[in-house]
């Protein structure tokens, strides 16, 4: 069966700081990635996705970046991390060429102070 | 462009009542997906239920319903009597038909408190 992970669960992070949070996916091959933002009390945000390996799309600009250097691993970055990049941060994948459901993990949250 | 609205903000009810969360959805696709997941405290959003356009029959899973119309574009989703272990933030969510990159729209969310 398919897992998909995220580390770490919670963040506190200063203004300014360097941002690196990363998802892994077991069990499966080629999946799409995703990567979506959660702020307190609001909907889901579409920030990156991936249909394989280096290749990213960006939905939103802002501060943040998305890699995925190998097949089942997505990574968020940032440089300096703003006041207004706190939030829920959600991994989610789904398999390759299927119209199917996406899966997410269990979330990072993020507390920029 | 897809939408999907989820007017209830936030519903209480009393344990063992039903409730049901309304979903509206706004699409030029002649084929879509729909999608109702679960957000408990913890975070994570949990698949309850996918439902493609072309399927318009009702599906029941235990306390669980969702009733799809595509003549009022709803996909509304009932609990049947229900417990404290259903308090979450229920969102509906609308995906293209397409086989490449899948751009989901989700709802709002609603919230919903089961009172003891």
């Amino acid at each position: 069966s398919q897992t998909i992970h995220q580390w770490p669960a919670t963040l506190v992070q200063p203004v300014g700081s360097p941002l690196s949070l990363e998802c892994t996916v077991e069990g499966t091959s080629n999946p799409n990635l995703y990567w979506y933002r959660q702020a307190a009390g609001r909907g889901l945000q579409l920030l990156f996705y991936s249909v394989g390996i280096g290749q990213i799309s960006s939905e939103v600009p802002q501060n943040l970046s998305a890699s995925r250097p190998q097949d089942r691993q997505f990574i968020l970055s940032s440089k300096k991390l703003l006041l207004s990049d706190s939030g829920f941060y959600l991994c989610a994948w789904r398999r390759e060429f299927y119209t199917d459901t996406q899966y997410f993990g269990p979330g990072t949250r993020l507390t920029v102070l | 462009a897809q939408k999907v609205t989820q007017a209830q903000t936030e519903i209480s009810v009393v344990e063992k009542e039903d409730v049901t969360l309304d979903c509206v959805y706004e699409t030029r696709d002649t084929t879509y997906y729909l999608f109702w997941y679960k957000q408990p405290p913890s975070g994570e959003l949990v698949f309850l239920i996918r439902r493609n356009s072309f399927d318009e029959q009702n599906e029941i899973s235990g306390r669980y319903s969702w009733n799809f119309q595509k003549s009022t574009s709803s996909f509304n989703f009932t609990i049947t009597a229900s417990q404290v272990v259903d308090s979450a933030v229920y969102f509906c969510a609308l995906s293209d038909g397409s086989g490449g990159y899948q751009k989901v729209t989700f709802g709002t969310g609603t919230k919903l408190q089961v009172i003891p």
